[in-house]
């Protein structure tokens, strides 16, 4: 079975504080995304990376960095939370072509106070 | 720019009750197109999936239909039961646009017992 699992389900944190996200697959996919998730904006994408060191922007990368350094983490990090990056974050990976079905992981909530 | 539209938003059906949920699209240069499932709380579960020569998916009691020239597609569920309430999201990846998907809004589905 495929699996994607993230470090935290809830996470509260500061404002200004540096924020990692962590998230793992065991399905050697050499594709990994980050969303995040906000009632009535829907699922936007934040980064994606083809591969080790490989990263691409998405919609809204601003306020955000990404850190792939083993194929099977892909970490998102907050450089210095803000209030309006309070929201649900979600890490998905792909299996590549033909399909390139992406998988989700279980999401993270993060509150920034 | 690629939309993803999904109406209604809500749907409430008695248990036993076949229904169609839909999904729309403008654009439809798309490589495939995915459908996901979503407790509240928590991460997407990936239902079917649909490549763009084919025109459905069956799964269980779901079937998913693509019709491309129209942009639209349907998730079909048959016999419903009170755990298939959730949310399901429907997204396209785009034949130009780099494995990223567009998510729709999604419909909020209730099955009463």
């Amino acid at each position: 079975d495929v699996k994607v699992t993230q470090s935290s389900r809830y996470l509260v944190k500061r404002t200004g504080e540096k924020v990692f996200l962590e998230c793992v697959q065991d399905m050697d996919h050499e594709n990994m995304f980050w969303y995040r998730q906000d009632p009535g904006l829907g699922l936007r994408l934040i980064y994606f990376s083809y591969d080790v060191k490989m990263k691409e922007k998405g919609d809204i990368p601003e306020g955000y960095s990404v850190s792939r350094e083993k194929k099977e983490r892909f970490s998102l990090i907050l450089e210095s939370a803000s209030t309006n990056q309070t929201s649900m974050y979600l890490c998905a990976s792909s299996s590549g072509h033909p399909s390139y079905e992406q998988y989700f992981g279980p999401g993270t909530r993060l509150t920034v106070t | 720019k690629q939309e993803v539209t999904q109406i209604p938003a809500a749907l409430s059906v008695p248990e036993g009750e076949n229904l169609v949920l839909n999904c729309s699209f403008t654009d439809s240069a798309i490589y495939n197109l995915q459908w996901f499932r979503q407790d509240p709380g928590k991460g997407l579960t990936s239902l079917l999936l649909i490549q763009s020569s084919q025109r459905e998916q069956t799964s269980g009691r779901l079937n998913a239909s693509l019709d491309k020239s129209s942009g639209r597609s349907t998730l079909y569920i048959a016999a419903s039961q009170p755990g298939d309430s959730a949310t399901y999201l429907c997204a396209v990846m785009n034949v130009q646009g780099a494995q990223k998907l567009v998510f729709g809004q999604g419909t909020r589905l209730t099955i009463n017992p």
